[in-house]
């Protein structure tokens, strides 16, 4: 069965540091990953997806994710923090393979400090 | 604006009401989800929709939950005899193409709080 999970609710960082978002799924068929940001009072916004080209994507606002089959994780990272990527991330694993299904994760706040 | 949009974007009722939701996709975006979101969790899914034809659904969603998309446009989500525990954000996305790998635009959102 697929399952996400974040493995940090909180992740507090300081301005100009690297960003690590932490993400593991679980998923019997070659699904496809996606991270997506959620800012306070607006709806979510794609950051970035996996769909079985390379294996490390790009995304926008410096944002990038390396899919590891054989960790079965895909870690969202940024060189460096700003204060406005202070905000929730999910990370999404979706797939077809006995119905349509996207599993979200229960998120990460990332908090950021001047 | 040609994202998607959503009506009401909040909805105070009383329990046992019945609640009606609306979305517009992002036009000819032939793919439509819904999902719930409760503080603090990430999105829940609940439905989808291929153009008119309702391919999906989650066991999340009771029997007192309906959702249509008459034309292969916008869509509505009913909530019937509404209970407290149904107060949560809905949220509704769509995607083109055929592919899971579509990406989803969402929409803000409609929040409801069952009293």
């Amino acid at each position: 069965a697929q399952s996400v999970t974040q493995l940090d609710s909180h992740v507090s960082v300081s301005e100009g540091t690297p960003v690590l978002l932490r993400c593991n799924y679980s998923s019997s068929y070659s699904p496809s990953l996606f991270w997506y940001v959620q800012h306070p009072n607006k709806g979510l916004q794609l950051l970035l997806k996996y769909t079985s080209a390379a294996t490390l994507v790009k995304g926008i606002n410096g944002f990038e994710a390396e899919f590891k089959k054989s960790e079965t994780s895909f870690h969202l990272t940024k060189p460096s923090a700003h204060m406005s990527d202070a905000a929730e991330y999910f990370c999404v694993v979706s797939d077809e393979n006995g119905g349509f299904k996207t599993i979200f994760g229960a998120g990460t706040r990332l908090f950021v400090k001047a | 604006d040609t994202g998607v949009s959503q009506n009401p974007r909040h909805k105070i009722t009383k329990r046992g009401q019945n609640v009606t939701f609306r979305c517009d996709p992002i036009s000819e975006h032939n793919r439509l989800y819904w999902y719930r979101q409760t503080l603090g969790q990430g999105p829940e899914f609940l439905t989808y929709f291929q153009n008119e034809a309702q391919l999906e659904k989650s066991r999340l969603l009771s029997d007192r939950f309906s959702a249509e998309r008459p034309k292969g446009s916008f869509s509505t989500l009913e909530i019937q005899r509404t209970e407290q525990g149904d107060s949560a954000m809905y949220l509704c996305a769509s995607s083109s193409g055929l592919a899971v790998q579509e990406t989803q635009y969402f929409g803000p959102g409609t929040r409801l709080l069952v009293l």
